[in-house]
């Protein structure tokens, strides 16, 4: 079965540098989520998207911004990136639009580095 | 605030020795609670969602169940290839986000 695919699954930046984390949800699932995962810690909710629209909103710093476009697939882009920005950036998708299938389905994770 | 905290933070076992992981939770309206299963470096595996206090799941040797205040994740026979964190977290009826807990670290000794 078709999973969620995140790329790059590993990047390294230097501090004050860009990047942009892509997402490509399940097949007609129709809401993106994106959390951060530190070291030894559990994923913290960044932000959400249902239809492209942002649904809810965690605590992601205002040096970020996510959007969803209309093949359903969300980026993440983070600016001014600071030394706390390295973790584990994980998408995950749903499919709200069926009480069956709300379940928040994983991607791989991409690994940021800032240096 | 919705709050997950799970027990213990760490549990080591023999193979074959059964044993159950805690999840409490305070939720002002439950939505639903999910386990997920994280292997090191990689994305969490989706186990199972309960919806209502006394609904039960099962996959293989693993069981989940929920009351009003917290679920349980049994793990019956475990086997090395069990090793892993467990995840729980729950969704509110009002948001479209996942709160988890901060994990059960499980080791299998074979």
């Amino acid at each position: 079965a078709a999973g969620v695919i995140q790329s790059p699954r590993h990047l390294i930046k230097e501090k004050r540098e860009t990047a942009t984390l892509k997402c490509y949800p399940i097949p007609r699932h129709d809401t993106v989520y994106w959390y951060q995962q530190g070291p030894g810690q559990d994923p913290q909710f960044l932000i959400s998207f249902y239809e492209k629209m942002q649904s809810d909103k965690g605590s992601i710093p205002d040096r970020f911004s996510a959007q969803q476009f209309s093949d359903y697939h969300s980026e993440l882009n983070m600016s001014s990136l600071e030394l706390g920005d390295s973790a584990l950036y994980f998408c995950a998708s749903s499919q709200r639009t069926s009480m069956l299938e709300e379940t928040q389905y994983f991607g791989p994770g991409t690994r940021l580095l800032v240096l | 605030e919705d709050q997950v905290t799970q027990s213990p933070e760490a549990l080591r076992l023999q193979e074959g020795e059964s044993s159950s992981l805690n999840c409490s939770y305070t939720v002002s309206g439950l939505r639903g609670l999910f386990w997920y299963r994280q292997d090191p470096g990689k994305g969490p595996e989706f186990l199972f969602t309960l919806y209502s206090a006394g609904e039960e799941k099962e996959k293989e040797r693993l069981k989940a169940t929920l009351t009003k205040k917290e679920s349980f994740l049994h793990i019956t026979a475990p086997k090395p290839e069990d090793s892993a964190t467990y995840l729980c977290a729950v969704e509110n009826q009002g948001a479209q986000k996942l709160v988890f807990g901060q994990g059960t670290r499980l080791t299998i000794n074979p």
